[in-house]
């Protein structure tokens, strides 16, 4: 089985500040993982995620998370924020082998402020 | 193109009353899932189908749910006997081949309240 922990259920930032989303995940297989995020009013959608090679993997709107697989993480980081990043952010795994389902941290509240 | 759509947005219902929540995936995927957000437990897998293989129910939460996929398109999702710990935001999502590595693509919802 796996389990998701995102450390921090809200972030407050201000904005063009940088931040930090933390992942930590548990999984006796091994699992793709992800980024998703939820805008006011909005469905969920992805924002990154990685599957092999660098460990490294950006998004086009400038976020970045890096696995690690000693330490079982994916946190997500950006240099500096927008207004506009406000959302939910999730972060989820999916074994590589066998179930075909997402299993999801709680979340985490990003708000930015002026 | 078109994403995937849910219907209804909202149902408000009562307790004891059974209810039905479609899924229209995105044409052409073969993997189709639903999942409830709700604020105590978060993020729940419910059930995935896959082509014409047998779906995996493992996530359903008690016999009150079950889900048909008709003509491997359309999704219905059952609640029968409704209860008050059912208010949950229902979501679909569909992938195109049912792989792990796949981007899952979500629908907005259907929040249920449950009177």
């Amino acid at each position: 089985a796996q389990s998701v922990t995102q450390l921090d259920s809200q972030v407050p930032v201000f904005e063009e500040a940088p931040v930090e989303l933390r992942c930590n995940y548990s999984s006796s297989v091994s699992v793709y993982l992800f980024w998703y995020v939820q805008y006011p009013n909005q469905g969920l959608q992805l924002l990154l995620k990685y599957l092999s090679g660098s460990t490294l993997v950006e998004s086009i709107n400038g976020f970045e998370a890096e696995f690690n697989k000693s330490q079982t993480s994916f946190h997500l980081r950006k240099p500096s924020v927008h207004i506009s990043d406000t959302a939910e952010y999730f972060c989820a795994v999916s074994p590589i082998q066998g179930a075909q389902k997402l299993v999801f941290g709680q979340g985490t509240r990003l708000t930015i402020n002026p | 193109g078109a994403g995937v759509s849910q219907s209804p947005s909202n149902k408000v219902t009562e307790k004891g009353k059974d209810v039905e929540l479609r899924c229209d995936p995105i044409s052409g995927h073969t993997a189709l899932y639903w999942y409830r957000q709700s604020l105590g437990q978060g993020l729940e897998f419910l059930i995935y189908f896959q082509g014409n293989s047998a779906p995996d129910k493992s996530g359903l939460p008690s016999d009150r749910f079950s889900a048909e996929r008709t003509g491997g398109s359309v999704s219905t999702l059952t609640i029968q006997r409704t209860q008050q710990e059912d208010s949950a935001v229902y979501l679909c999502a569909s992938s195109p081949g049912g792989v792990a590595r796949e981007t899952q693509y979500f629908g907005p919802g259907t929040r249920l309240l449950v009177l």
